[in-house]
């Protein structure tokens, strides 16, 4: 089983729409999680990080299910701009390497 | 305040070669890891150097190998080039081993013909 699992998409959304990501880690002591986002041929970037109480930034908002082991994102009023691939990282301690899944594809639609 | 820079940003090796991928990391950053991200797939930890000594290895080969210098810069070597070492390699910042807020340069995208 990989440590790191995601849909791969790709999610084809229209404008305006909401649409929610998943993914399930297995190591059942990671301690952090991270949403990064990656557009077509360049760096991941850092969305946001992932907490307990769930947490929220503008359209983006982040919950964090330890008893499941897994995490989601929900982008809502979905814009052109928000189409790239997302990343599900888990780390186990704040020195350890961060663990990608194979990140989901987002295409937001005119 | 520079952020973190790679160069080449693209090359195309032959089966066989050699290669050395460079890495200046964020001002103020002392620690940097390497990931290779092959098409379609998540980047995937190589190693992390911090004062100037590998730290922690992912599962890559001794193909792989690398250096970080006092100015805590990295380079990363790969040996006897296969054709599925074609990825994108990305560069991570940090500060004190730590990952949390690691912070990515754009990428050496590499392509072995």
């Amino acid at each position: 089983r990989k440590e790191v699992e995601q849909d791969p998409g790709p999610f084809n959304v229209p404008e305006g729409a909401t649409v929610a990501f998943n993914c399930t880690y297995s190591n059942s002591a990671s301690q952090s999680f991270f949403w990064y986002r990656q557009d077509c041929r360049k760096e991941p970037k850092l969305l946001m990080s992932v907490y307990s109480s769930g947490n929220e930034d503008g359209r983006f908002t982040a919950q964090l299910n330890r008893a499941s082991q897994y995490i989601s994102l929900l982008i809502r009023d979905s814009k052109l701009s928000d189409s790239a691939t997302y990343l599900c990282v888990v780390i186990k301690t704040g020195n350890t390497p961060l663990v990608f899944g194979k990140g989901t594809r987002l295409s937001v639609i005119a | 305040d520079a952020g973190v820079t790679q160069s080449p940003t693209h090359l195309i090796k032959t089966r066989g070669q050699q290669v050395t991928l460079r890495c200046s990391p964020k001002s103020g950053h002392d620690t940097v890891s390497w990931y290779q991200q092959a098409l379609g797939q998540g980047p995937q930890f190589i190693f992390q150097y911090y004062e100037e000594e590998e730290r922690q290895r992912g599962n890559f080969p001794d193909r792989f190998s690398g250096h970080q210098f006092p100015n805590y810069s990295s380079e990363l070597n790969v040996n006897a080039l296969l054709l599925g070492d074609s990825a994108l390699y990305l560069c991570a910042s940090s500060l004190v081993l730590s990952t949390t807020e690691a912070f990515f340069g754009q990428g050496t995208r590499l392509t072995v013909v």
